[in-house]
């Protein structure tokens, strides 16, 4: 069973340019979650999906930022216009459900030039 | 705005030693404590989930306890190796999944 799979592990826009980020959850697991970690700081809550499903977006930027989970295929996160501050390390992780083991992903590491 | 807070921010052990670490958390709301342990270049693996008040979870050498009425849960790593050496993050999940994850506390244990 393999595990959380992100592609790509590294990617490099230029401002304006749209990022997207795949994650494909463990076999099984219907809850994703995003998280961001921001140079220097910790793991922030970005949102989380389940099958076709938001739940859960309140740590998601109102602007140029999406996620969706469709009911085929990776959990997408959606990074329109990126600017340097995005730049960043975006997590996922996935679940069987609320209070259960959430395992994650290697990250994507977004660089904004 | 929930407030999860890890001590503290780095230790340095020899190995050999014992060591606990503090993680702080809303005593309201609460709905299950998860400790990781993130090894660098690595991704966040899971060590516990602590739902109880009073519960305590132990794998290998490195067990944990909860108290959710003051809101506070220890990590505790006996005889600590080298390969212990990464960080351990705590995070707070409030009903509806989200985990709010503290800053962690960075171990290294020396040879």
């Amino acid at each position: 069973n393999a595990g959380v799979m992100q592609n790509p592990r590294h990617l490099v826009r230029r401002r304006g340019q749209e990022a997207r980020l795949r994650c494909s959850p463990m076999k099984g697991h219907s809850h994703v979650y995003w998280y961001r970690q921001l140079p220097e700081e910790g793991l922030k809550f970005m949102v989380y999906l389940q099958k076709e499903n938001i739940i859960d977006e309140s740590g998601m930027p109102k602007e140029r930022f999406s996620a969706e989970f469709p009911k085929e295929g990776p959990s997408i996160l959606r990074i329109q216009q990126v600017v340097r501050g995005d730049s960043a390390a975006y997590f996922c992780a996935s679940s069987l459900g609320t209070r259960l083991e959430a395992f994650f992903g290697q990250g994507t590491r977004l660089t904004v030039v | 705005i929930l407030n999860v807070e890890q001590s503290p921010q780095s230790l340095h052990v020899q190995e050999g030693d014992s060591t606990n670490f503090t993680c702080s958390f809303p005593s309201s709301n609460f709905y299950a404590l998860h400790w990781y342990r993130w090894e660098t270049a690595k991704s966040p693996e899971a060590l516990f989930v602590m739902t109880l008040n009073g519960d305590e979870k132990k794998k290998g050498r490195i067990s944990a306890t909860l108290n959710t009425k003051e809101g506070y849960s220890y990590l505790y790593i006996k005889g600590s190796q080298p390969e212990d050496s990464a960080t351990y993050l705590c995070a707070f999940e409030t009903s509806g999944s989200r985990l709010t994850f503290g800053e962690g506390t960075q171990l290294t244990v020396n040879p």
